[in-house]
């Protein structure tokens, strides 16, 4: 497997525009985690699925973030409109449905708003 | 409420000499205990993890921690240093076993191997 995919690797974008983030997770993992790593913040947890189901989504920081899974293999977090304070690396992982297995991480998303 | 704390933001050893990373967590109830690291522009990759038993942890690339429930300590060890072992490294605790968002990760230690 390719482990965990995200793309892209690199986002430029100005203050305002709408920010689409995707991942697609190890095949056969049920779970699905979004993670934002700043700085300031280190990596903290936006949200996470579980068969494709939003289980906790208490970490978006604002109504602008939103992410779906419309299927077992591709996610998406969007940001509209984005802000500069949304500039970081955003990281998806995948984990399987069983007592807490490593989560596999992406290389990440660094994103800059400008 | 869970924490996790990392002493040291930055670490520098010799190559060849020991690592120690040091983690210490506040928990409630008996904790699950990970170690991450990050190499650059990479992902976060699970070193080893600490949930019942052994209290002697081994990992991936020689790396090693034991759990100490007196001393709420989870350091992270590695003989001796090689250079492909720069990287952050994360301390990471949880309280529930198959609770993900309740995974508390730590600030990070930058480790610098010097040759």
């Amino acid at each position: 497997d390719a482990g965990v995919i995200q793309s892209p690797r690199h986002e430029v974008t100005e203050m305002g525009q709408e920010v689409t983030l995707r991942c697609k997770p190890i095949s056969g993992h049920d779970y699905l985690f979004w993670y934002r790593q700043t700085m300031m913040r280190g990596l903290e947890l936006l949200i996470y699925f579980n068969n494709n189901v939003p289980i906790d989504d208490s970490g978006m920081p604002e109504d602008r973030f939103s992410a779906k899974m419309p299927n077992a293999s591709f996610s998406t977090l969007k940001i509209q409109p984005s802000e500069p304070r949304d500039s970081a690396v955003y990281f998806c992982a995948s984990s399987r449905d069983s007592e807490y297995t490593e989560a596999f991480f992406g290389q990440g998303t660094r994103l800059t708003v400008v | 409420a869970q924490s996790v704390t990392q002493l040291g933001s930055h670490v520098s050893v010799s190559e060849g000499a020991l690592v120690l990373l040091r983690c210490n967590y506040s928990s409630s109830v008996p904790p699950y205990l990970f170690w991450y690291v990050q190499y650059p522009n990479q992902g976060l990759q699970l070193l080893l993890k600490y949930t019942t038993g052994a209290t002697l942890v081994k990992g991936i690339n020689g790396f090693e921690a034991e759990f100490k429930k007196s001393e709420t300590s989870f350091h992270l060890t590695k003989p001796s240093a090689h250079m492909s072992d720069a990287a952050e490294y994360f301390c990471a605790v949880s309280d529930m076993k198959t609770s993900y968002d309740k995974v508390i990760f730590g600030p990070g230690t930058s480790l610098s191997v010097i040759p």
